[in-house]
């Protein structure tokens, strides 16, 4: 079935890397989402990765994909208290024949100590 | 600025009451979508539309309607408030079939 895992919740110190983690289920997937939603807000494309690669950076940003074990990370270098926020890992699926639809992991809570 | 917007932001609404909560993007995306967002059930696909006139439903239909006359709108229809529909409402947009979607910024609706 269709099932992205995330753990609830990470504390991290400012200026630690924070690692989050997901795992998903559909080997199919073209590509592998990160967003981030801030309090009240929408949800912020952070970043991507295509299933054919293995690592993605993108500044303070590190996505590895691990397409053996379905398993996808997030590091965020030099934390900030502004990298606060939800963090969704989402993969997009085939839908309808016709269109992909996002399934989304029911978050991670980043909370950052100053 | 190019986006998303929805309107509005949040709204109240007497069960039995309808409304329609609207989606507008100005990047001249094809894809666009509508997800509910629940504590604990993450998001959900509710109906979705590839192009001007094309519409198909998502996971959870039941009591929305929608319609997609132009690129650039995708409305929302509730047709009978309940209070199961006490959500967030985000609507996506999309230029390429399986590319990032970009969210507007969401509709917080309460039926009373």
């Amino acid at each position: 079935g269709e099932d992205v895992e995330q753990s609830l919740f990470l504390s991290v110190r400012e200026g630690d890397s924070s690692v989050i983690n997901c795992t998903y289920t559909d080997s199919s997937s073209t590509y592998l989402y990160w967003y981030k939603q801030e309090p009240g807000a929408g949800l912020q494309l952070l970043t991507y990765i295509f299933s054919n690669m293995d690592m993605k950076q993108d500044q303070r940003l590190t996505v590895l994909l691990n397409k053996k074990d379905k398993h996808l990370s997030l590091r965020i270098a030099d934390t900030q208290t502004g990298d606060s926020a939800i963090y969704f890992c989402a993969e997009s699926m085939e839908y309808g024949g016709a269109t992909n639809k996002l399934i989304f992991g029911t978050g991670t809570l980043l909370a950052v100590q100053p | 600025n190019a986006g998303v917007t929805q309107t509005p932001k949040f709204q109240v609404l007497k069960t039995g009451q309808s409304m329609t909560l609207q989606c507008a993007q100005d990047m001249n995306h094809e894809y666009m979508s509508w997800y509910r967002q629940d504590p604990g059930m993450g998001l959900r696909l509710i109906h979705y539309s590839v192009g001007a006139g094309i519409t198909d439903q998502g996971e959870v239909p039941n009591g929305y309607n929608v319609s997609r006359s132009t690129t650039e709108d995708f409305p929302l229809r509730l047709l009978s408030a309940a209070p199961s529909q006490t959500s967030v409402y985000f609507c996506a947009s999309s230029y390429r079939l399986g590319y990032g979607y970009t969210f507007g910024s969401g509709t917080r609706l309460t039926v009373v």
